[in-house]
């Protein structure tokens, strides 16, 4: 299936740092991407979708300012947690429905590894 | 609005019996299913889907579902459970007419095959 990567895989930073997460689709073009949070134990929440070349769409409940998507490429989004606090402390986690070595629709939706957060 | 139910938090199975793991969904249009597993601190690994065609889909790993329609189901199962299998498994709907739009997840269940 098609991959998608995510950097870093663990982060530990200082209350009020700001920490960029980047995912990639290796094999395929996304003009879509999810961005998840995932508590201990818990399911998968959506916070946001992005959409290359135009401005994330956000849940309700998720704070827009706090948490930065950027789809600048067919390949990368970014999502930024400004000024991170203990609260913010999760995995995260991207996704993008593909096709591998293509730009073709599919339905399936594949997941990076994953970005653990601690903020200290 | 799309839903979906795993009612089970945990199962536990003997290695080398059959395993069957819960799912039923609510969607207002023809559904695509999916099955994923999360290993410990690891993304989500896709298992299967049904999107359309024989209700009986095979996956990764010898795990394959069943679609029911009338009972709006779509349960997980493998004949012979290994050890290696113990890990959480997400059941996901979307409406098929609804294009490129995010996943609705279960809860998800613990599955513990014990040896």
């Amino acid at each position: 299936g098609a991959v998608v990567s995510q950097h870093p895989s663990w982060v530990i930073c200082k209350s009020g740092t700001s920490v960029k997460i980047e995912c990639r689709s290796l094999d395929f073009q996304a003009t879509t991407m999810f961005w998840y949070r995932q508590f201990p134990k818990q399911s998968l929440m959506l916070m946001a979708t992005s959409n290359e070349g135009s401005k994330a769409t956000y849940e309700q409940g998720v704070e827009k300012d706090k948490f930065l998507i950027n789809h600048a490429s067919l390949t990368l989004s970014t999502l930024t947690v400004t000024s991170a606090h203990p609260e913010d402390s999760s995995f995260y986690i991207c996704s993008a429905p593909g096709l591998a070595g293509g730009r073709g629709f599919s339905e399936t939706q594949y997941f990076g590894p994953g970005t653990r957060l601690l903020v200290l | 609005a799309q839903s979906v139910a795993q009612p089970e938090d945990q199962v536990n199975v003997a290695e080398g019996n059959p395993l069957t793991v819960k799912c039923t969904y609510s969607v207002s249009g023809n559904p695509y299913l999916f099955w994923y597993v999360q290993y410990p601190n690891r993304g989500l690994q896709f298992l299967l889907k049904y999107i359309t065609g024989d209700n009986l889909v095979k996956g990764s790993y010898g795990f394959e579902a069943e679609f029911n329609k009338s009972q709006t189901s779509f349960h997980l199962k493998k004949p012979s459970a290994l050890v290696s299998d113990s890990a959480l498994y997400f059941c996901a709907v979307r409406d098929a007419a609804s294009g490129n739009t995010p996943l609705v997840f279960g809860k998800g269940t613990r599955l513990s095959v014990i040896a």
